[in-house]
Parts: C-alpha cells; sequence; structure tokens
C-alpha cells in the first residue's frame, strides 16, 4: 500500500510570495494533520483536518490556511511568505492514534 | 496545557554501547509516543505508551512510561549504525491522534 505522499518534495521561493503544498493521506485514512519542522527542531503542529473540517489549530498566523477535500487529500497554503517560513513541512495521516509522516515538502524562502 | 522536554540533545556513541533519551513533563501526560526521524528522513511511529509504569520492548529498544506518567524513557542496548537518527517523543493531549506535541528530540550518532 502507499504511504503518505506530498507534493512538491522541494520549493524555493521569495518573501512575501504564496505557496501551496498538497498532501494524500493513506488509503482509508480521515485525518489530515500539517506540522513545520524547522532545522534542528521537533514538529510543530499547525492544523488538523478530519472529514472536511478543521479539528484544530496551532499557534501559527492567519497566513497559515489549509484545507481537506472530499478524497480526503489536503491543501496547506502560506501567504506573504517570511524567511522564518523555511522548513519542512509534513503531513501526517492518522488510523487509529497513530500517525504516518510523509516524506515532506522542503520549503526554502530566499 | 502539555509540553514535554527531552534530553539530552545530543549523544554520541561507540557502536555497541548502550543510549537512553528522557522525557520529561511538570504535567502529568495522557500518553507518550516515541518517533526516529533518519537524516533528511521524516518520522517514525515507534510505539505508545499509555499506562502508569508501563514498559515495552521492540528487539533492543526499550520503552518506559513512569509511574506519575510525567516522564518516559527509550534505552537502546548495543547501538548499531542503523540506530543513527534523532528520536522524538511526542504527546496528543487529546487522545485523538490528530495534534502531536513534540520534544525537542535527541539527536544519536553511533561510530563504527
Amino acid at each position: 500500500d502507499a504511504g503518505v505522499t506530498q507534493s512538491p518534495t522541494h520549493l524555493i521561493k521569495t518573501r512575501g510570495q504564496h505557496v501551496t503544498l498538497r498532501c494524500s493521506p493513506i488509503s482509508g485514512h480521515k485525518s489530515v494533520s500539517w506540522y513545520q519542522q524547522v532545522l534542528g527542531q521537533g514538529p510543530q503542529f499547525i492544523f488538523q483536518y478530519y472529514e472536511k473540517e478543521e479539528r484544530g489549530r496551532g499557534n501559527f498566523p492567519d497566513r497559515f490556511s489549509a484545507r481537506q477535500f472530499p478524497n480526503y487529500s489536503s491543501e496547506l497554503n502560506v501567504n506573504a511568505l517570511l524567511l522564518g517560513d523555511s522548513a519542512l513541512y509534513l503531513c501526517a495521516s492518522t488510523l487509529a492514534g497513530t500517525q504516518y509522516f510523509g516524506p515532506g515538502t522542503r520549503l526554502l524562502v530566499l | 496545557g502539555q509540553q514535554v522536554m527531552q534530553i539530552p540533545q545530543y549523544q554520541h556513541v561507540q557502536e555497541g554501547e548502550d543510549f537512553t533519551t528522557y522525557c520529561n513533563s511538570s504535567t502529568t501526560l495522557s500518553n507518550i509516543q516515541w518517533y526516529k526521524q533518519r537524516p533528511g528522513g521524516h518520522p517514525v511511529f515507534l510505539i505508545q505508551l499509555v499506562k502508569s509504569g508501563e514498559v515495552k520492548k521492540q528487539k533492543r529498544l526499550t520503552f518506559q512510561f513512569g509511574e506519575a506518567k510525567k516522564n518516559s524513557s527509550l534505552h537502546i542496548t548495543a547501538t548499531q549504525t542503523t540506530d543513527v537518527g534523532t528520536y522524538f517523543c511526542a504527546v496528543d493531549p487529546y487522545n485523538q491522534g490528530g495534534k502531536l506535541i513534540f520534544g525537542q528530540g535527541t539527536e544519536l550518532s553511533v561510530k563504527p
């Protein structure tokens, strides 16, 4: 079975631009969560979606938004990019309390 | 809210030596999960502990949850080069599986 997939794998943007990151959960998983992992730190929770509804939001500014589609895939959008948004963005799908992480999208903001 | 502190930040060992990382909280934890992240990789789920005093083993890995549910440890016996990576503890504060609060991680390097 395919695991969690994310696209793109790498991305370079400049300050002020916006970005859309995509995630497809494991088949049958209805919950998707997004995390930001800055180099040298643990992942930080951004959003959780379940059945297309937002279930949780971490301490991130309104420049960060997300949505989940009927097929349970998800998008994370970040507007007005800042240098500090450079990070690995991880998507995880959840089943029975266990989170399965995708390979992540490495975003570099110049 | 529930937060976890992890020590040490780095650990360098000779292959064959043991390794332990500790996860501590000032509040009682509902559960604790452990993840491993290889260099350049993503976190991979290892185990979840939910009961006070729980001990679980996976081959050379031993996981413990403290009696007061305020701390946890991961011990690796006789490290191998394949153990290299960063080990994170994480708590799921709502027991829903969707939101995890991660510790800072312990980066393990193993010298052959």
